[in-house]
C-alpha cells in the first residue's frame, strides 16, 4: 500500500528566503507525482506534474524534482513571497492506476 | 480553457437526511472525474472515479454513492447522513491518468 509522507508538517520562513519542501513515498512504482497549494478552504491548486520518466519540472520560482528509486520529489521555492503562504500537498499516482495518493500537506507560512 | 464547478459551497445537513453535491466540468470532453474528501487532520481520500458515462468505481466502501449521467457532470449522493460523512468535498478532473487533475472549488459539508 502507497504512503505518502510530507516533512515538516508546519514551516515558517521570512520573505525572500530559499526553501525545499520535501516528499516521501514507499512505492517506487509510480507514474506521475503531482504538487499541490490549497489555501485555506479553498480547492487545491495544481502546481507541477512530473512523470516517472522524468527528473524534475520548472515554473516560474518552483523546481520539483523526482528520485523515483529513493522515493523522494522535493519542491523549490526560490525567492519566497507572503503569496506563496498555503499548504503544500504532494500525490502520487500508482502505474495502472487511476487512484493519487496525497500527502497530509506542509503549511508554509512566508512572513514579511 | 477548462472550468470545473461545484454546488453548493457550504451544506449543512441533520443525521438521516439525503445528499445530493453535483460537479460539472466546462471546455473538454470525456474527462476522467474524481470525487475526494477532506477531513479535518486526514489527507485527501479518493471516494468514487469515473472514466466515462455510467462507469464509477469506488474506492472505498461507505454509505456514499456516486453517478455520471452527463459526460461532464459528476454527482456524489448519500441516502442517509453519518455524522462521520462531515468534511470539505473536492471534485476534480483530468484528461487522462498522463495529465494533470485539476480540482474544483469544494463543498464544506456539516453533519448535525
Amino acid at each position: 500500500k502507497q504512503e505518502v509522507t510530507q516533512i515538516p508538517a508546519a514551516l515558517s520562513v521570512p520573505e525572500g528566503e530559499n526553501l525545499v519542501l520535501n516528499c516521501s513515498f514507499t512505492d517506487s512504482a509510480i507514474y506521475n507525482l503531482q504538487w499541490f497549494r490549497q489555501d485555506p478552504g479553498k480547492g487545491l491548486t495544481s502546481l507541477l506534474l512530473i512523470q516517472s520518466s522524468q527528473r524534475e519540472q520548472t515554473s516560474g520560482r518552483l523546481n520539483a524534482s523526482l528520485d523515483k528509486s529513493s522515493g523522494r520529489s522535493t519542491l523549490y521555492i526560490a525567492a519566497s513571497q507572503p503569496g506563496d503562504s498555503a499548504t503544500y500537498l504532494c500525490a502520487v499516482r500508482g502505474g495502472g492506476s487511476e487512484k493519487l495518493v496525497f500527502g497530509k500537506g506542509t503549511k508554509l507560512t512566508v512572513n514579511p | 480553457s477548462q472550468t470545473i464547478h461545484q454546488w453548493p459551497a457550504t451544506l449543512v445537513q441533520p443525521v438521516g437526511s439525503p445528499l445530493s453535491l453535483e460537479c460539472t466540468v466546462e471546455g473538454t470532453s470525456n474527462p476522467n472525474l474524481y470525487w475526494y474528501r477532506q477531513a479535518a487532520g486526514r489527507g485527501l481520500q479518493l471516494l468514487f472515479y469515473s472514466v466515462g458515462i455510467g462507469q464509477i468505481s469506488s474506492e472505498v466502501p461507505q454509505n456514499l454513492s456516486a453517478s455520471r449521467p452527463q459526460d461532464r457532470q459528476f454527482i456524489l449522493s448519500s441516502k442517509k447522513l453519518l455524522l462521520s460523512d462531515s468534511g470539505f468535498y473536492l471534485c476534480a478532473w483530468s484528461a487522462d491518468r498522463d495529465h494533470e487533475q485539476y480540482f474544483g472549488p469544494g463543498t464544506r459539508l456539516t453533519v448535525t
